[in-house]
Order: structure tokens, then sequence, then C-alpha cells
């Protein structure tokens, strides 16, 4: 597609449920990254993917959250028995690789009650 | 401390004014990103810089390799301008370390 796009937007939920956010990079573009945004703080590192190399996960804050890309392409980050401080904004990004510039979806809006 | 400092965390400007947001950084890097993010709104990349100035239209960004800095200009400021502007490096991989952000106002 011409941008990154993510699913849903927004996302409300109950304390405890699962929940999957969706990201769909720019085709072409081999490198796939999650990152998260909490009100009133700053952006973080969650999950990278670099083609078929094993991803950096370095960034997930427990393991209640992990991510897969399937065939290369579409990346789907699960979070289960989501807890309040889950809730933030989860940013997707693509690049064409090492040292290329990123492109950023607008984003899923996450609310956990 | 963080790895990516900005200054200022705030800064108002009257319209046409001529802005600079500066980011220090206390790590080799192998590129540093300048990035925009308007409220309720996604990100945008607006430089990548591994070593000296980058133009596009009212905007400039400078990297200093030696001292570990960088600064982004705008100028003739504009109301549009306003957003949070984000300096980011990237050192070894690829995933993006952030500074905490400038929160720019522009008034007309």
């Amino acid at each position: 597609g011409a941008g990154v796009s993510q699913s849903p937007s927004n996302k409300v939920t109950e304390k405890g449920k699962d929940v999957e956010l969706r990201c769909d990079p720019i085709s072409g573009h081999t490198a796939l990254y999650w990152y998260r945004q909490s009100l009133g703080q700053g952006l973080e590192f969650l999950i990278y993917f670099q083609g078929n190399s094993a991803p950096d996960k370095s960034g997930l804050p427990s393991d209640r959250f992990s991510a897969e890309r399937t065939g290369g392409s579409v990346s789907t980050l699960t979070i289960q028995r989501t807890q309040q401080e889950d809730s933030a904004v989860y940013l997707c990004a693509s690049s064409l690789g090492t040292l290329r510039g990123y492109t950023f979806g607008s984003g899923t809006r996450l609310t956990v009650v | 401390k963080n790895e990516v400092e900005q200054s200022p965390q705030n800064l108002t400007a009257q319209e046409g004014e001529f802005i600079t947001i500066n980011c220090s950084y206390s790590v080799g890097i192998s590129a540093l990103h300048w990035l925009q993010q308007h409220p309720g709104g996604g990100i945008v990349s607006l430089f990548m810089l591994s070593s000296g100035k980058k133009k596009h239209g009212r905007l400039i960004a400078t990297i200093n390799i030696q001292e570990k800095h960088s600064s982004l200009h705008i100028t003739a400021s504009h109301p549009r301008d306003s957003a949070v502007y984000i300096c980011a490096v990237t050192r070894g991989t690829d995933k993006l370390i952030f500074g905490t952000g400038t929160r720019l106002q522009v008034f007309p």
C-alpha cells in the first residue's frame, strides 16, 4: 500500500482480555518495528523484524507481549491478559532496511479498563 | 540520564520567528533522525542524518558527530509548524532510541 496501515485505530478492552494489533507495512519494506507511546511518556522500542532474521524482542516489557510477522509482510502484536498499564498508543513503522528512513503508521490507541 | 537529550522541552514562538531545537546524545551512533508528531496524529520522519546538513523547505537539520550534537532549525515559522519534534538515534541496529521531544507552539 501507499503507507503503513494499522488496525484497529482505537481499541478499548477489559482488563485480563487478550488483544491483537495489526500492522500492514509498505510493500517491499523488509524492516518492521513496533513502538509504544504511553500517556505523557516518550516513545519506547518493543520489537523489530528484519527480513528472515530472528526478531529483536529486547524491548518487549513482559512475556504477555508477543509479535509475529507472516510472510515477511503483515505483523500482529498480541498482548495477553491485558493490564491497565498496557494502555498506550502502539505505533508500527517500516523501512527498506539499515540506514533507510522510516514510515510510521497512525497507531492503535489501546485503552484497558 | 537519557541517552538522547533534547532542549528545550517546550518552546513558544511568534509566527515568522527562527526556531532552533537541540539534541545531544551520549554514545556513538549510526544515524540521527528528526521526527514530527502533530497532536492526535501520527509520526512523520523529517530527516535522517549521519553527517553534515540537510534542508527541506523551511526545515534545516545539522549534525556534529564530534560534539554528539544535532540541531533542527525552522525558518519563517508558521502556526502549522506547531507539533512535537522528536530526536532519535540508531546505533548498531536499526531500532530507534528516542529523546523526550520538544513541544513547539507557534502563535499567529
